[in-house]
């Protein structure tokens, strides 16, 4: 059982560059969400899938896109990457919203040059 | 005023003392609140749910103020291992949570 799962765990792009970030949790989880953190700003919401079939923006979604694939991934893509955009990236799931226990995966650290 | 605000600390404590947290809130109409805790340059992990009657798992209490919207997280006994950076969460029923920033916890021998 290896809960929430995000590939890549590092990632350097240049300014312009595209890229996907993969998400996968084997908790059979309704709710999924994407969060980026910054130091000194804390976790900010990106994107959010209450249920597969459903996204919904968070509070920073600008420069984002998402897809909840199936029930157990939900992948977060930056078309045209900004310096803006250098971060840690954490996916997490719960069972039936954020009123429910969130579980975090290990995080992806982005950097764009 | 911030959403949710956090002292950021660092709080530094010798072992075996007891630390406070306070997290302070600005939406009345906030349903549900978690305490977390992150590890550097880990992911955060569920510490503990608070609730309205406030709660204990061994050395930890979480406790609610909602006529002054804060919530608390008492540490007795601290460990060198309960360094950590403790993150308040606080849910207005919608699925968009505020998370504060942290505060820092630093435990020495």
């Amino acid at each position: 059982n290896a809960g929430v799962t995000q590939t890549p765990k590092f990632q350097v792009l240049k300014t312009g560059q595209s890229m996907t970030l993969q998400c996968a949790q084997d908790m059979n989880h309704n709710s999924m969400y994407w969060y980026r953190q910054d130091p000194g700003m804390g976790l900010r919401l990106i994107y959010y899938s209450a249920s597969e079939g459903t996204t919904d923006k968070g509070e920073v979604p600008n420069g984002y896109n998402v897809s909840r694939l199936n029930k157990r991934e939900f992948s977060l893509r930056l078309e045209s990457a900004a310096p803006s955009q250098t971060s840690v990236y954490f996916c997490a799931s719960s069972e039936a919203g954020v009123i429910d226990t969130q579980y975090f995966g290990p995080g992806t650290r982005l950097t764009v040059l | 005023r911030k959403e949710v605000e956090q002292d950021p600390g660092p709080f530094n404590v010798p072992e075996g003392a007891t630390v406070a947290f306070n997290c302070t809130y600005s939406n009345s109409a906030s349903q549900s609140f978690f305490w977390y805790r992150q590890d550097c340059r880990k992911e955060p992990k569920l510490l503990m749910s608070v609730y309205s009657s406030g709660n204990e798992d061994g050395r930890f209490t979480a406790q609610l103020n909602r006529a002054s919207q804060y919530i608390s997280l008492l540490i007795r006994d601290s460990k060198l291992s309960d360094s950590a950076t403790y993150l308040c969460v606080v849910n207005r029923g919608s699925y968009i949570p505020t998370f504060g920033r942290g505060t820092s916890l630093i435990v020495h021998p």
